[in-house]
This record gives structure tokens, C-alpha cells and sequence, in this order.
């Protein structure tokens, strides 16, 4: 299995407080990616990383941001929840451009 | 926006039957990956298809992608219950950003046993 840690694995949080989720790789892999998964919409890209500081949005990154201080760690942060951001956070890794992406186990999201 | 047309959306059937699951799109793909995912798990990647017409085989699986690269197909002979799960295509476009995949929306195959 890829080198994937995705943390923490559920959250049930409030409207309008921040959060934050965390995906460490093991891998030293360059890309690094956010999706959320919901029914009916499949996986959609929030931001994604093609090297340390760098990063670039997704198709749905309104109301999200991310950071990459360094090859291991991608955090993606929600400044102030709302309840149309629960689901499920997917966080997935590639090596080089023309291989393919790994994924990490998810992190449960609920905002009530 | 590329899209990839997955289809059906849902399938449901005993086991021992064939099956075949469909991936389409009216853009050109430089590759396309299949994956399977379990309930409460991440999507694992099942096989990469580069070359138009390439056919490749995992066991009872059997992947094509099309001629023109816009299309694909997973055909499961035999389905046993294991290889229930939601199935997803995902490709990378051809000429362009090469950071992103465009993902099916899947298809949820139930085998019962």
C-alpha cells in the first residue's frame, strides 16, 4: 500500500468553526491531491500540490485552503465550516506526471 | 470541463454472471485508470491503460481502452462477491494539464452471493 496517512479519520464539528485535515505521505511523491467524494457527484478535485509551496485549485475549492510546507504534508483547511462541505475528504498521491494516483483512506467530515 | 460518462450507475447480479462496465467521453484521454473502491476505504487503482486498442488482463478482469482513446471498458467474467464495490474510471487529458485526472462518477456493482 502507498505511504498514505490521512488524519483524522472522522471529525463532527459546528458551522463556522475551522478545520483542519492532514495527509502525510511516506513516499517523497510531488503531486499531492484533495477531493471530496459525494453521492451523486463522484470525486471532485478541492486543490491540489505539484511541489512544496506550490499549489493551485480544484474545480470546488471555494470555502477551502490548502498548504505544503514540505513533501510530506498537505494539509487542507475549511476557514469557517458550513454544512455543504460534509463528506468525505480523499487525499491521493502521484510520483510522476505519467503515473497513476494513490489514495489515502478518507476522512469522514460532518458539519452540523 | 472534460467529463466521463460511467455506465450503468448501478448494477445488482448473482454471482457467477458476466458483466461489463462502461467509460465515455467525446474528449481524448493520454491515459485512463480504473479503480475499485470498498466501503470506508480509498479507491485502489486496479490497472493504467495507455495505447488506443490496448487490452489488459487481471484475472477475470478485463480492461480496453478504445481506439480513439476516449472510451473504455471493464468486463468481469465469473463475478464472485469480492468484487463487489463501486468502480471508478479516471483519465488524464490529453494535451492538457497532466497535474489532474477527470473522474467517472462510478458504477456500484452489488454480486450476490
Amino acid at each position: 500500500d502507498a505511504g498514505i496517512t490521512q488524519s483524522p479519520r472522522h471529525k463532527v464539528t459546528e458551522t463556522g468553526t475551522p478545520v483542519t485535515l492532514r495527509c502525510h505521505q511516506t513516499e517523497n511523491h510531488r503531486y499531492m491531491y484533495w477531493y471530496r467524494q459525494d453521492p451523486g457527484h463522484g470525486l471532485r478535485l478541492i486543490h491540489y500540490s505539484y511541489g512544496v509551496k506550490d499549489t493551485d485549485k480544484g474545480e470546488v475549492s471555494d470555502g477551502y485552503s490548502v498548504s505544503r510546507s514540505k513533501t510530506e504534508d498537505f494539509l487542507l483547511t475549511l476557514e469557517s465550516a458550513t454544512s455543504s462541505q460534509t463528506s468525505v475528504y480523499f487525499c491521493a498521491i502521484r510520483g510522476q506526471m505519467e503515473q497513476p494516483q494513490h489514495f489515502g483512506d478518507g476522512t469522514r467530515l460532518s458539519i452540523l | 470541463t472534460q467529463l466521463l460518462e460511467q455506465s450503468p450507475q448501478f448494477l445488482s447480479i448473482q454471482e457467477g454472471e458476466n458483466l461489463t462496465v462502461y467509460c465515455n467521453s467525446s474528449s481524448v484521454f493520454s491515459s485512463l485508470q480504473w479503480y475499485r473502491q470498498e466501503p470506508g476505504e480509498g479507491p485502489v487503482l486496479l490497472v493504467t491503460v495507455v495505447t488506443g486498442g490496448e487490452v489488459k488482463k487481471l484475472k477475470r478482469l478485463t480492461f480496453q481502452f478504445g481506439d480513439a482513446r476516449k472510451d473504455s471498458s471493464l468486463h468481469i467474467t465469473a463475478a464472485q462477491p469480492g468484487d463487489t464495490g463501486l468502480y471508478l474510471c479516471a483519465g488524464s487529458e490529453s494535451g492538457g494539464s497532466n497535474y489532474k485526472l477527470t473522474f467517472g462518477k462510478g458504477t456500484l456493482l452489488t454480486v450476490n452471493p
